[in-house]
């Protein structure tokens, strides 16, 4: 149990363009999940926290207009990279973190690489 | 100073030797520990949770100590599948509160 899907898995787009980005928990109840940034060689940095049927939290330094959050179900989180850009490329992840109380740990999905040209 | 701080690595050792990881935390209120192992190009995977009794996993033993806030992964006769990225995790006691990673240590064990 507890697996949690990314989509896509990867994306190439333009620079000023659009990219949306899925992340599904498929065997459970999320109301939290985080969305990360992972560049390369570097660790994963904490974007946002987003809470279902409320406005997500952001990091210092994450632009909230910029990458748009939707949390609308307890089973599905989005990240909409606006108006991309080259230095946007990176690998996004996406975690869960269970309802259920007994668990306080966060199942991550595998991930999302972005390519801007 | 760093939420969390690691051996910055790499660590290169042969195969069957030991080797051991140091993490540091800033927070005293830092309730819950992780360690997880990052393979190149991949997700984040729980390798095992960090009690305050320590705990074993087979080769993998993990402790905490809070006095000085500091957890360790040791891992006995490595193999190469241990090569890997391990990433320390702290979070606080609230389920809904984030968590914090470090900045991993890189560990390639060789033949």
């Amino acid at each position: 149990g507890a697996v949690v899907s990314q989509h896509p898995s990867w994306v190439i787009c333009k620079s000023g363009t659009s990219v949306k980005i899925e992340c599904r928990s498929l065997d459970f109840q999320a109301t939290t999940m985080f969305w990360y940034r992972q560049f390369p060689k570097q660790s994963l940095m904490l974007m946002a926290t987003s809470n279902e049927g409320s406005k997500a939290t952001y990091e210092q330094g994450v632009e909230k207009d910029k990458f748009l959050i939707n949390h609308a179900s307890l089973t599905l989180s989005t990240l909409t990279v606006t108006s991309a850009h080259p230095e946007d490329s990176s690998f996004y992840i996406c975690s869960a973190l269970p309802d259920r109380l007994i668990s306080y740990e966060q199942y991550f999905g595998p991930g999302t690489r972005l390519t801007v040209t | 100073r760093k939420e969390v701080e690691q051996d910055p690595g790499p660590f290169n050792v042969p195969e069957g030797a030991t080797v051991a990881f140091n993490c540091t935390y800033s927070n005293s209120a830092s309730q819950s520990f992780f360690w997880y192992r990052q393979d190149c190009r991949k997700e984040p995977k729980l390798l095992m949770s960090v009690y305050s009794s320590g705990n074993e996993d087979g080769r993998f033993t993990a402790q905490l100590n809070r006095a000085s806030q500091y957890i360790s992964l040791l891992i006995r006769d490595s193999k190469l599948s241990d090569s890997a990225t391990y990433l320390c995790v702290v979070k606080e006691y609230s389920s809904a509160s984030k968590i914090i990673f470090g900045s991993g240590t890189r560990l390639s064990i060789r033949p």
